[in-house]
């Protein structure tokens, strides 16, 4: 059973970077066929996609969020990572990290809640 | 504003049949299949439906998923008390380079 979970900071200020790191489990990122994914979901609001990555290193992002979102994979550790650039109030959401295969976001993380406040 | 749209509410009482619609357009529903996600109050989205009608293992055959041209529907028969939750529709968008879009959620109230 593979099992997905997020780390990081609950708490990060105006203009600063968000970093997140998922954590996976009962599956090795690097045996490929998936997609490691970052989603969002603002408080008491839908789902929005942030982007994915490949275990080889390959990207792709919302281009809504592209100019400021990097995801890294440390295949070594089972680990990929999130990092949002100048974050705002409007950052403040639920990040959720998914495992995805060609069609469908089969495995969820718990997701943390992010607050960005000074 | 979700791309795709769904309404923000559904109701039913324990045994009825609820449908959910999920309205996208030609880039996203209409030249990609759909998937249902179920949000459970405080956890993460569960995947219900995949492939437009395709069930994981585990999720009972009350759920099922349809789509018609860019609209997709997913239906609950026999409603339970657990049901209750939120449910979003999902698929991939072809346009400005690509990418996953979701329905804003409904929130099914069993009542």
């Amino acid at each position: 059973q593979v099992q997905l979970q997020e780390s990081g900071p609950g708490l990060v200020k105006p203009s600063q970077t968000l970093s997140l790191t998922c954590t996976v489990s009962g599956g090795s990122i690097s045996s490929g066929g998936y997609y490691w994914s970052w989603i969002r979901q603002h408080p008491g609001k839908g789902l929005e996609w942030i982007g994915y990555i490949y275990y080889s290193g390959s990207t792709y992002y919302n281009p809504s969020l592209k100019s400021r979102v990097t995801i890294s994979v440390d295949t070594s550790k089972n680990q990929f990572s999130l990092k949002l650039s100048s974050v705002t109030a409007a950052d403040t959401a639920v990040y959720y990290c998914a495992r995805h295969g060609a069609e469908n976001f089969d495995y969820w993380g718990q997701g943390t809640l992010v607050t960005v406040s000074s | 504003q979700s791309v795709l749209t769904q309404p923000p509410s559904a109701s039913g009482t324990p045994g009825q049949r609820v449908t959910i619609s999920c309205s996208g357009s030609s880039s996203n529903i209409g030249s990609n299949t759909v998937n249902w996600y179920q949000q459970l109050p405080g956890t993460a989205p569960k995947l219900l439906i995949y492939s437009n009608n395709q069930r994981p293992s585990g999720v009972p055959d009350r759920f099922s998923g349809s789509k018609s041209g860019t609209s997709a529907s997913l239906a609950i028969s026999g409603l339970q008390s657990e049901d209750e939750a939120d449910y979003y529709c999902a698929a991939w968008d072809d346009s400005l380079n690509g990418s996953w879009v979701f329905g804003g959620g409904t929130k099914l109230t069993v009542l």
